[in-house]
C-alpha cells in the first residue's frame, strides 16, 4: 500500500500570504496524485490532478507541482475562503489513499 | 455535471448495520465509478471502497473485509454502501465520490485517479 505524508500538518498564515503545503509518497505515483480542499459541514471538492492540472472551477492562485515522490501544493495568496483542510491523493491498483491532511488556518 | 445526492443522517445501535445510498443523475454509472470515502470526528478521509458499475468489479480496503457490502442498483443509477457490525468507531460522515471512466476509442478499461464529484454526505452516529 502506498502511504501518503503531508508536512505540515497546520499551517498558520494571513490573507495574502503564500502557503506551500508538501505531500510526499511512499513510492513513485508518477503525476497520478491530487489535491483536494475540505471545509466543515462541505463535501471535498477537487483542486488539483495529475499533480499540476487545475480543475475546471479552481482559482488560477492554486498551482500543483511534483512528480515521483514529492508534490507540493501552492496558494499563492491567500484569500478567506482559502482556510481549511488540504488532502493529497493517490490510486494504485484500484485502491486510493488520502493524506493526513494540512489545516491552514488564519494567523 | 455529475451530481450526487445522498440519504439522510442515521442513528444505529452497536452491532447493527447502516445502509447509505447514493443516487445519481443521468448516465453516471456508464461514464463513473462510485467510491466511498469517511471521515470520522476530527480524522482525515479514509477510502473504504468502490464500485465500477460498467465493469461489474468492486473493490474495499482490507480495513473493512468482512463488515462492507458495495453495491449498485443500475435501473435506478444508485450506488450503496452497507456497514455491519457497526462500532463507535464508525461513528462518521459517509460520502460517495465519483471517478470518472478512462476510456479510448470507445472502449472503457480503467478510471482516472481522482475524484471530480461529491456527494454532500451521510452522517451516521453509532450510539446505545
Amino acid at each position: 500500500e502506498i502511504v501518503l505524508t503531508q508536512s505540515p500538518a497546520t499551517l498558520s498564515l494571513s490573507p495574502g500570504e503564500r502557503a506551500t503545503l508538501s505531500c510526499r509518497a511512499s513510492q513513485s505515483l508518477n503525476t497520478f496524485l491530487a489535491w483536494y480542499q475540505h471545509k466543515p459541514g462541505q463535501a471535498p471538492r477537487l483542486l488539483i490532478y495529475d499533480a499540476s492540472t487545475r480543475a475546471s472551477d479552481t482559482p488560477a492562485r492554486f498551482s500543483g507541482s511534483g512528480s515521483g515522490t514529492d508534490f507540493t501544493l501552492t496558494i499563492s495568496s491567500l484569500e478567506p475562503e482559502d482556510f481549511a483542510v488540504y488532502y493529497c491523493q493517490q490510486r494504485n491498483n484500484w485502491q486510493f489513499t488520502f493524506g493526513p491532511g494540512t489545516t491552514v488556518d488564519i494567523k | 455535471q455529475v451530481q450526487l445526492v445522498q440519504s439522510g443522517t442515521e442513528v444505529k445501535k452497536p452491532g447493527s448495520s447502516a445502509k447509505v445510498s447514493c443516487k445519481t443523475s443521468g448516465d453516471t454509472f456508464s461514464s463513473h465509478g462510485i467510491s466511498w470515502v469517511r471521515q470520522a470526528p476530527g480524522q482525515g478521509l479514509e477510502w473504504m471502497g468502490g464500485i465500477i458499475p460498467v465493469f461489474g468489479i468492486t473493490n474495499h480496503t482490507q480495513r473493512f473485509h468482512g463488515r462492507v457490502t458495495i453495491s449498485a442498483d443500475k435501473s435506478t443509477t444508485t450506488a450503496y454502501l452497507e456497514l455491519t457490525g457497526l462500532r463507535s468507531e464508525d461513528t462518521a460522515v459517509y460520502y460517495c465520490a465519483g471517478v470518472k471512466l478512462l476510456c479510448t476509442g470507445g472502449s472503457c478499461f480503467s478510471v482516472y485517479d481522482y475524484f471530480d464529484s461529491w456527494g454532500q454526505g451521510t452522517l451516521v452516529i453509532v450510539s446505545s
